[in-house]
């Protein structure tokens, strides 16, 4: 059983720019979280898709915008990125309302 | 607005002895509680849960409490080892499916 793996594991991108990031969820889990975690805080939910369909969203503008594919993974898509859109991003997956089990995240520089 | 608070930053503790980590909550919806650990370079990773209707839950070292009537919740590691030494989160949800609501986290040191 793989658990869940998140790529790239760093990236640095130019503010202006597009970025998308990927998420493969634990096998078996059908619902897949992004969370953002800024430097000294908490992670903090960006949204969430279930079986291919949005299922709710934090308080992040349209730019940050979402997939989930017929195999359950999922892609994470920033548009016009700005500074302060540096953060570690972690994507968790689950199976209904089991616990969420985190990727090791991906850490993305805005310069 | 901070839903779930970690009011401690930091935490240091002697290994062998009792390590207790708190968290408040202010949403009354809340009806689930999780722990996560967190080491460097890596994700959270889940340890306890406790649902609103029981106020404890223990499993091996790891315990956590959950008061309801001050909105309180705390995990109790003991004995705490060296390997602890992680940030650890509180998080909550409301009944809808994981979308999960976390404190600022507190960093535990477990001294040898």
């Amino acid at each position: 059983e793989t658990g869940v793996t998140q790529s790239p594991t760093h990236l640095i991108k130019t503010r202006g720019q597009q970025v998308t990031l990927r998420c493969s969820s634990q096998s078996g889990h059908n619902t897949v979280s992004w969370y953002q975690q800024a430097l000294g805080q908490g992670p903090q939910f960006i949204f969430q898709y279930y079986r291919e369909e949005e299922n709710g969203r934090g308080n992040f503008p349209p730019r940050f915008s979402g997939l989930q594919f017929p195999n359950y993974s999922s892609e994470l898509n920033v548009n016009a990125l700005e500074l302060d859109d540096s953060a570690l991003y972690l994507c968790a997956s689950s199976r209904g309302d089991s616990e969420a089990f985190f990727g090791q995240g991906t850490r993305l520089t805005v310069v | 607005d901070q839903q779930v608070k970690q009011n401690s930053p930091s935490l240091s503790v002697q290994e062998g002895r009792i390590s207790i980590l708190n968290c408040d909550y202010t949403n009354s919806m809340f009806d689930y509680f999780l722990w996560y650990k967190k080491y460097p370079a890596e994700g959270p990773t889940f340890l306890i849960s406790i649902s609103s209707i029981k106020d404890k839950n223990e499993d091996g070292r790891f315990t956590v409490f959950l008061n309801k009537s001050a909105k309180h919740l705390s995990l109790h590691i003991v004995p705490s080892q060296p390997g602890d030494s992680a940030v650890y989160f509180c998080a909550a949800s409301a009944g809808n499916g994981n979308k999960l609501v976390f404190g600022a986290g507190t960093i535990l040191r477990v001294k040898s």
